[in-house]
């Protein structure tokens, strides 16, 4: 069955500092993955999603198939980027989203 | 982009009841789900609700406990039906016009006594 790990509850950085949040999936096929952000008091959104290859916020994520990884990364944190950070994976051909246990992200002053 | 509405916002229960989840979308999309996340656990997938007829149930749920109607294409309910303590947790109800983008409501926070 397909699996999304996130080893870490809880990433505290500093303004500044570079961020990641680590995500590896268990698939056998292809797999497309996603990133979910929830701010504080908001409803859970897409930030990203692999196919797209986009930049959203500063962050970016590659899949890595022989990895099988899709980090998220960010070169420099910012204090809003404090939120909760779901990966998730939709089976190819399929419609419905496996999720992560999240990441809470926490950036300092 | 779709904007979905839950109601109620929160709710506490004593066992052995139902409670009834709206899930309101502002616009049509092909594909309703409800999931449930447990305390400090992730989104777990319930079921996929399909306009017009019986929802789809993903393992370890059954119609009985959580029977699910989408009578049109902006709108479904999920019941938890005899709740107990277990069934404390968040739902969550999200929708698409296609299979990549997810929409989700705020959700609605079940605390059973």
């Amino acid at each position: 069955a397909q699996r999304v790990t996130q080893p870490e509850k809880l990433l505290s950085v500093f303004k500044g500092a570079p961020v990641e949040l680590k995500c590896n999936y268990s698939y056998s096929g292809s797999p497309e993955l996603f990133w979910y952000v929830q701010y504080s008091r908001q409803r859970l959104q897409l930030l990203l999603r692999h196919i797209s290859r986009e930049s959203i916020k500063g962050f970016t994520a590659d899949l890595n198939k022989g990895e099988t990884s899709f980090h998220l990364k960010k070169p420099f944190a910012q204090e809003e980027d404090s939120a909760m950070y779901y990966c998730a994976l939709k089976l190819g051909g399929g419609n419905k989203l496996t999720f992560g246990t999240g990441t809470q992200l926490k950036v300092e002053l | 982009s779709a904007v979905i509405s839950q109601k109620p916002s929160r709710d506490i229960c004593q066992r052995g009841t139902s409670l009834t989840i709206q899930c309101q979308v502002d616009s049509q999309v092909t594909m309703m789900f409800w999931y449930r996340q447990q305390p400090g656990q992730s989104l777990t997938l319930i079921a996929t609700a399909n306009q017009g007829s019986e929802a789809t149930y993903e393992s370890g749920f059954v119609i009985d406990k959580f029977p699910i109607s989408r009578p049109n294409l902006t709108f479904s309910t999920l019941t938890v039906s005899n709740m107990s303590p277990e069934d404390s947790s968040i739902y969550l109800c999200s929708g698409g016009t296609d299979t990549d983008t997810q929409y989700f409501g705020p959700g609605t926070r079940l605390t059973v006594l």
